[in-house]
């Protein structure tokens, strides 16, 4: 029963474009979202997150958006580059509890 | 540079013969978290050591156990790998200061069971 869900395993986008990466959660006590990045043969590491009490945060070229309604958070990068191609994981967290819940991963490729 | 360490990368172990996958860290962060992550899979919590308590997840296996002797060292024993245990293993390290905060990562012991 997955909480966290990155329905599409692959993205591919066009340098200079914006990529979208989508990411659905069920579990409504999930307060904090992050997003982390993946390079191939490395461990994650951290790119954004947001507090629930948010609907954006922008850093650079990443921003995240939150929709608490519709339980849908959605990472824009822009403009897109060559070495933005990873996998990238949605995670979740639920208030006063150190466990993150990860989504499956999104496999970005950014064409030169 | 401050880091989380893994070795080694790649371990290849028996069926059944018990294996140790260790972590370090620089950071000297107060949490350590095992994670098991298979092929196409989100990365499992096993457990986490906030300081010298241990947190074991309600699903993880008993074959899976977790050492942490200090603050920068931290290890986890499969005592009778099975096929079903091939995986990545991820370290990951925190500053204890509140939940969901940033975990540093690190790039992972893949296992490998014959």
């Amino acid at each position: 029963d997955q909480q966290v869900k990155q329905n599409s395993p692959s993205l591919s986008v066009q340098e200079g474009r914006i990529s979208i990466l989508n990411c659905d959660y069920t579990n409504s006590m999930f307060d904090y979202f992050l997003w982390y990045k993946k390079y191939p043969a490395e461990g994650p590491t951290f790119l954004i997150s947001i507090s629930s009490i948010k609907d954006k945060n922008e850093d650079g070229r990443f921003t995240v958006f939150l929709n608490k309604s519709a339980k849908h958070l959605s990472l824009h990068i822009v403009p897109s580059q060559p070495g933005d191609s990873a996998v990238y994981f949605c995670a979740a967290n639920e208030a006063g509890s150190y466990q993150l819940t990860f989504g499956k991963g999104t496999k970005l490729s950014v064409i030169p | 540079d401050a880091m989380v360490i893994q070795n080694p990368r790649y371990q290849v172990t028996q069926f059944g013969k018990p294996v140790t996958l260790s972590c370090s860290q620089t950071l000297n962060h107060n949490v350590m978290y095992w994670y098991q992550q298979k092929s196409s899979q989100a990365p499992k919590l096993l457990f986490h050591y906030y300081d010298k308590d241990f947190n074991n997840e309600a699903d993880t296996p008993d074959n899976f156990q977790s050492r942490r002797p200090n603050t920068s060292f931290c290890f986890l024993d499969i005592r009778s790998p099975g096929l079903g245990d091939a995986a990545m293993y991820l370290c990951a390290t925190s500053r204890g200061g509140t939940p969901g905060e940033t975990q540093y990562f690190g790039p992972g012991t893949r296992l490998l069971v014959l």
